[in-house]
């Protein structure tokens, strides 16, 4: 069964450092999710991606947060400046649809800034 | 404000035994509901999809059943197995202030002891 993959597994990052997160999507799917998940939090929406552009963004996804898709198997989040706060899971997710389609998450990104 | 609760916060049972886990949700308006199960440090994997106009709905052991009148919606886990232990989290989603937004519970973290 096909599946959403994210690189790296865990990245560690020094505060004030430039970071990027990787997901190759399930292939057909046209939608493009992150959400991040603090340590013993619910899981946080931040961005959603459609058409080569941002389709939503949470007030989380301030302009430290860009993301992009470089390639036609690529989706990429980068955070320009990081903060000790944004240590978190980062998940990655597609869909074929965006209403009453399941989204297929990535296993994530554990990200940690010292 | 639009909330999803969930219920218990964690929960303990036997292996083979059943359990039933809480939803309620204040989300208006309301498109569809979701129950994910996390594994630990893994991501999120859709057990279910209801629509507002569906009751009910299975995925092998997993029974999801949905009330859209009293915004309640519980999972029902049959025969329990080892493998069941992971945290469910309920999605409720909706089209609110002219976008789709999906709004996460906080989960529900179940252990199944031999």
């Amino acid at each position: 069964e096909p599946e959403v993959t994210q690189t790296p597994s865990h990245q560690v990052t020094q505060m004030g450092q430039e970071v990027i997160l990787r997901c190759v999507p399930i292939s057909n799917h046209l939608y493009f999710y992150w959400y991040r998940q603090i340590l013993g939090q619910k899981v946080e929406f931040l961005v959603s991606f459609y058409n080569n552009e941002i389709s939503e963004k949470s007030e989380i996804f301030d302009d430290q947060f860009s993301v992009e898709r470089p390639d036609g198997s690529n989706f990429t989040l980068k955070i320009r400046s990081t903060k000790l706060e944004d240590s978190a899971m980062y998940f990655c997710a597609s869909s074929e649809g965006v209403s009453n389609q399941p989204q297929h998450f990535g296993d994530g990104t554990r990200l940690s800034i010292l | 404000k639009n909330q999803v609760e969930q219920s218990p916060q964690s929960l303990i049972i036997l292996e083979g035994k059943n359990c039933t886990l809480q939803c309620n949700y204040t989300v208006s308006p309301f498109s569809n509901l979701r129950w994910y199960k996390q594994d630990t440090g893994r991501g999120p994997v859709s057990l279910t999809i209801m629509t507002f106009s569906e009751n009910t709905k299975s995925n092998g052991r997993y029974t999801a059943t949905l009330d859209a009148d009293t915004k309640q919606s519980s999972l029902h886990i049959t025969a329990s197995q080892l493998s069941d232990s992971a945290s469910y989290i309920c999605v409720v989603s909706g089209w609110m202030d002219s976008s789709y937004k999906l709004i996460f519970g906080s989960g529900t973290r179940l252990l199944v002891r031999p």
